[in-house]
């Protein structure tokens, strides 16, 4: 059975730094993208990126480009999102999931992670 | 790159059809059969329930169906139930290897 398990909610302060992972298991961790959706408070869904675990080979929607760092360890079979300098408007939850490649879906998803950046 | 576009509600009678639409441009929905569309239930993760425009994963009930017509793709939910009740998102391929999400659908059950 295909699992996605993400880290927990998080509370930052603007300008701090965050890492949140999203661990898979049930698959073969290389040979599957994965990638990350926004969802800020009472809002749709953004694509935001995906990663081929296998090469770590990253696409980013525009919008995100330049203000997220989707990584991953296949060590571990861990992706991760990463801010350097989070904004309040970064509050939402992002959830991680399976993605087809070619044909560009999301299958399996994680249960999503909370992220609040607040003074 | 902009969402696709849905109608921001939509409803039906138990039993009965509802159809939402996503319409995107050529660059997305027109020039590629990668829709997808997905079910959120409040407080829960997406769900995945038609991909490649018209097909269904394993175990999304067959009262679900996708079709597409130049730059709009459709989902229709016939033999409507109450579970049905939730937010629906389209989503599609946009080019330079980037997908985007549509606005999203609230569809209610009368």
């Amino acid at each position: 059975e295909v699992q996605l398990v993400q880290s927990g909610a998080e509370v930052k302060k603007p300008g701090e730094s965050l890492k949140i992972s999203c661990k898979g298991s049930g698959y073969s961790f290389t040979s599957y993208w994965i990638g990350w959706v926004r969802q800020m408070p009472g809002k749709g869904l953004e694509w935001m990126g995906i990663i081929y675990p296998g090469d770590s080979d990253t696409r980013y929607s525009p919008s995100f480009q330049g203000q997220v760092t989707i990584s991953a360890d296949k060590s571990i079979s861990t992706a991760y999102l990463q801010w350097s300098s989070l904004k309040a408007s970064d509050t939402a939850m992002y959830y991680c999931a399976t993605h087809s490649g070619q044909s560009y879906y999301f299958d399996y998803w994680g249960q999503g992670t909370l992220v609040t950046v607040s003074s | 790159q902009s969402a696709l576009t849905q109608p921001p509600s939509a409803s039906g009678s138990p039993g009965q059809s509802v159809t939402i639409s996503c319409t995107g441009t050529s660059s997305d929905v027109g020039g590629y059969n990668y829709v997808s569309w997905y079910q959120q239930h409040p407080g829960k993760a997406p769900k995945l329930m038609i991909y490649e425009v018209s097909k269904r994963p394993s175990g999304v009930p067959d009262r679900f169906s996708g079709s597409k017509s130049g730059n709009t793709a459709s989902l229709t939910v016939s033999g409507l139930q109450a579970e049905d009740e939730a937010d629906y998102y389209c989503s599609s391929y946009a080019g330079s290897k980037r997908g985007v999400f549509g606005g999203g659908t609230k569809l209610t059950v009368l």
